[in-house]
């Protein structure tokens, strides 16, 4: 079983200022970890992704997240917010080693809006 | 490269009618993912399809949604009947066969914007 929660439905950064957007998990198994952005009427776009690798992962757009297998965490940051920052953030659990790689969960979101 | 396509873009329909969406995923994508998505909420797999065999179903309303992928590669969603709580986005999405590994990342279309009246 898998499942994932985003701590904050929504957050609001004036521009300039860093971002954090908060992800927990639940899995039985190592998973694969992603976070994706989806702007106004626009499709899902993958940010960056987890895998196994490094723990720090760097994404588009200078956006990155660290692996925390003991707070079983995956937060994503960007030192920098930018006015084209504001959107609906996913942070999503898949499948890992010897599991049913396909299977994915998202979270409900977290909508990110960037003041002037 | 084009991405996953998707339609119709938007589709009002009145609840007891049939409605019907087409995906066409990447070209060599394996898996194709049917998700519906809720005002609010984050998208929920409805079926996934690795070549024309439906491996995961759980969450398809089967008594009402059937979905089918003939030859492997387009894909269609249907309801019928449409009932006024299946107003949402339906979003097609696309991925390379998963891995050994369980990494796999999806390529989404734009989505079915369905209204139910």
């Amino acid at each position: 079983a898998q499942s994932v929660t985003q701590l904050d439905s929504h957050v609001s950064v004036s521009e300039g200022t860093p971002v954090l957007l908060r992800c927990n998990y639940s899995s039985s198994y190592s998973p694969s970890l992603f976070w994706y952005v989806q702007h106004p009427n626009k499709g899902l776009q993958l940010l960056l992704k987890y895998t196994s690798a490094a723990t720090l992962v760097k994404g588009i757009n200078g956006f990155e997240a660290e692996f925390k297998k003991s707070e079983t965490s995956f937060h994503l940051t960007k030192p920098s917010a930018h006015m084209s920052d504001a959107a609906e953030y996913f942070c999503v659990v898949g499948g890992g080693v010897n599991t049913n790689a396909g299977k994915s969960t998202f979270g409900d979101g977290t909508t990110l809006t960037v003041k002037p | 490269e084009a991405g996953v396509v998707q339609s119709p873009r938007y589709k009002i329909i009145e609840k007891k009618q049939p409605v019907a969406f087409w995906c066409n995923p990447i070209s060599g994508h394996n898996t194709l993912y049917w998700y519906r998505q809720n005002l609010g909420q984050g998208p929920e797999l409805l079926i996934r399809y690795e070549n024309e065999e439906a491996v995961d179903d759980s969450q398809l309303p089967k008594d009402r949604f059937s979905a089918e992928r003939l030859k492997g590669v387009d894909s269609t969603l249907k309801i019928q009947p449409a009932e006024l709580g299946d107003s949402a986005v339906y979003l097609c999405a696309s991925s390379l066969e998963p891995q050994a590994g369980g990494a796999y990342e999806q390529y989404f279309g734009p989505g079915t914007r369905l209204t139910v009246t």
